[in-house]
């Protein structure tokens, strides 16, 4: 049973659009939701996290979205640059430990 | 956030021997640490978590006596891959728990069995 659900598997944007990354989860006891960065090669960088209290969360170009009750949340990247090109990874956390989705490989084209 | 390394960041092993993963804590004292792996293209899958002085706890279906993680002090957790095959050669990720939610995770360890 997968508890947290990513989409899409790949997305391709062109340099200013709007990137957006979308996650469900299943599991209610979850108390943090992450996403992360990942660039080849390395460790996931951790770049916005949402606590479920609030539905929306903005740092800068990236924004998290929160719906508690449709147990959804995603991430948009405004103003997407290629630099930003890299796998996302959603997660929810609960107790400090984390369930991962299956990752998107968002390709930004100049 | 904290900062993470790994060393090796990559090694190759013959099958049959053992390999050590080390993951420091550089700038926090990490009661906890995590560690992943994830294999090309594909999502971290959590193998353990680690509890400084105490035994770690590993997730269902990994394998305890082959992934041996010890967390000595509060900046260092060794992750010994035993008797290392082919099937083991993957990417190995540590991540340190700094709070009640936030984690930081380490540049990762290249592991190729031959």
């Amino acid at each position: 049973q997968q508890q947290v659900k990513q989409s899409p598997q790949s997305l391709i944007v062109q340099k200013g659009g709007i990137s957006i990354i979308n996650c469900a989860y299943e599991n209610t006891a979850f108390d943090y939701f992450p996403w992360y960065q990942q660039f080849p090669g390395k460790g996931p960088a951790l770049l916005i996290a949402i606590r479920p209290d609030v539905s929306e969360k903005k740092e800068g170009r990236f924004t998290i979205s929160f719906n508690k009750s449709a147990k959804q949340f995603s991430l948009h990247i405004m103003d997407s640059q290629p630099g930003d090109s890299a796998t996302y990874f959603c997660a929810a956390s609960h107790t400090g430990k984390s369930t991962f989705g299956d990752g998107t490989t968002l390709t930004v084209k100049p | 956030g904290a900062v993470v390394s790994q060393h090796p960041s990559w090694v190759i092993c013959k099958s049959g021997t053992s390999v050590k993963i080390e993951c420091r804590s550089l700038d926090f004292q990490a009661t906890t640490m995590f560690w992943y792996r994830q294999f090309p293209k594909k999502s971290l899958m959590l193998m353990a978590t680690s509890n400084e002085g105490s035994k770690a706890t590993y997730e269902q279906g990994v394998e305890k006596d082959k992934f041996l993680i010890n967390h000595a002090s509060l900046t260092l957790s060794t992750l010994t891959v035993t008797s290392a095959h082919p099937e083991d050669s993957s990417f190995y990720i540590c991540s340190v728990r700094t709070g009640s939610y936030e984690q930081y995770f380490g540049p990762g360890t290249r592991l190729t069995v031959t």
